[in-house]
């Protein structure tokens, strides 16, 4: 069965670093996603890309964080300067009928 | 903007028991999805089950079944015979109906312990 894959599943980082966040969508999928989930909070919404662009995001997604899908597969997240409260699992998603996601990957910035 | 509330920040319910969690939701649009996930220790989000707003009958998944109410706005999971492995977070989520739109707005959870 297809699945989202995330890369990696655990990524510690020193504050003001850069990171990126890798995923692979469904390879049939067109709408692709980011979520973030603080620990012990609801899972929310950053950014929505479709055909080569973001087509939606949120307050949370500033100018430190980019997304790009820089060869037909990959999906990346990337932090530019990260900060404590950047901490947090981030899922990706992609969307055929059904939204489906990845298993996340654990940013811990220190 | 559309919003999603989950009042029960923690149930629990005897093995082999029923137990429903409740979720409200608030949205001017007329079609829109609504979903249930599941998100065990292992923190992946997991689909439950999903209704279509233009849809009048409950979606059912197994043990798993949701109660509609459109005109009330409320999306309520019940768990028939419940089982350990049901013991997880439990998130209600919306999206608007179609196009690039589909973000999911998510609750804030509910935990379920289910007691052996």
């Amino acid at each position: 069965e297809p699945e989202v894959t995330q890369t990696p599943s655990h990524q510690v980082t020193q504050m003001g670093q850069e990171v990126i966040l890798r995923c692979v969508p469904i390879s049939n999928h067109l709408y692709f996603y980011w979520y973030r989930q603080i620990l012990g909070q609801k899972v929310e919404f950053l950014v929505s890309f479709y055909n080569n662009e973001i087509s939606e995001k949120s307050e949370i997604f500033d100018d430190q964080f980019s997304v790009e899908r820089p060869d037909g597969s990959n999906f990346t997240l990337k932090i530019r300067s990260t900060k404590l409260e950047d901490s947090a699992m981030y899922f990706c998603a992609s969307k055929g009928p059904e939204q489906f996601f990845g298993p996340g990957t654990r940013l811990t910035v220190l | 903007a559309q919003t999603v509330t989950q009042s029960q920040p923690e149930m629990s319910v005897q093995e082999a028991e029923t137990v429903t969690l409740s979720c409200t939701y608030d949205t001017s649009e007329s079609d829109y999805y609504l979903f249930w996930y599941k998100q065990p220790p292992s923190r992946q989000m997991i689909l439950v089950i999903r209704q279509e707003a233009y849809k009048q009958q409950n979606a059912t998944e197994n043990r798993f079944s949701v109660n509609f109410q459109k005109a009330a706005k409320s999306f309520s999971l019940k768990i028939s015979d419940s089982q350990l492995g049901d013991a997880a977070m439990y998130f209600c989520a919306y999206r608007n109906y179609g196009g690039s739109q589909g973000n999911l707005i998510f609750g804030k959870g509910t935990k379920l312990s289910v007691k052996p």
